[in-house]
């Protein structure tokens, strides 16, 4: 079984700039999440998509969005990136349908912004 | 009021002794909660999730749920150093658009000492 995978590993961009980070999701898991972690802090909700469709959102701006693709995996765009996006990105997947909806995280990608 | 707390940190136990990690939720429909263990620098780790009042074991992991004090812990015995890492308690609340969303508190670390 496949666990959950994450690509780059790191990234260093410049504010202003866009980025684009992807996610593979765990093996018969058909629901993905994204999460930012700023050090020290626990993981905030993104959004969440089910079906290809975005399924829940948090308390993040329009320049943040995401896709999903028929074989479950993921991506997340950051817009005109600004030097508080530098975090922890965590992609999730879980077995939506069957509750309780456990979620297992990939390793992340650490977004640097300067 | 933040919607998920957890004791304040840090937590030094010694090797051998109990640790008990605490958190206490705001939303009363919350429906599964949820512990992670994320060692510096990693991903969260899931390692125990418990939906009904009472206790549920695994290992020497111990989850105690109590939703009419809004409560959940963890309790870890025979603490080991490789048990040094910060744990996340995280609460899924149900129903509205943000389904699967899992809300963190702002983690507990804990440190074993030989």
């Amino acid at each position: 079984e496949t666990g959950v995978t994450q690509s780059p590993t790191h990234l260093i961009k410049t504010r202003g700039q866009q980025v684009t980070l992807r996610c593979s999701s765990q093996s018969g898991h058909n629901t993905v999440s994204w999460y930012q972690q700023a050090l020290g802090q626990g993981p905030q909700f993104i959004f969440q998509y089910y079906r290809e469709e975005e399924n829940g959102r948090g308390n993040f701006p329009p320049r943040f969005s995401g896709l999903q693709f028929p074989n479950y995996s993921s991506e997340l765009n950051v817009n005109a990136l600004e030097l508080d996006d530098s975090a922890l990105y965590l992609c999730a997947s879980s077995p939506q349908g069957q509750g309780p909806y456990e979620q297992y995280f990939g390793p992340g990608t650490r977004l640097t912004v300067t | 009021q933040k919607e998920v707390e957890q004791n304040s940190g840090p937590l030094s136990v010694p090797e051998g002794a109990i640790a008990s990690l605490n958190c206490t939720y705001s939303d009363r429909v919350s429906q599964s909660f949820f512990w992670y263990r994320q060692y510096s620098g990693k991903s969260p780790e899931l390692i125990m999730s418990i939906y009904s009042n009472g206790d549920k074991e695994d290992g020497r992991f111990t989850a105690q749920l109590n939703k009419a004090s809004q409560y959940v812990s963890l309790l870890i015995r025979d603490s080991q150093p490789s048990d040094s890492a910060t744990y996340l308690c995280a609460v899924n609340y149900a129903g509205g658009t943000s389904y699967g969303k899992l809300t963190f508190g702002q983690g507990t670390i804990l440190t074993v000492h030989p």
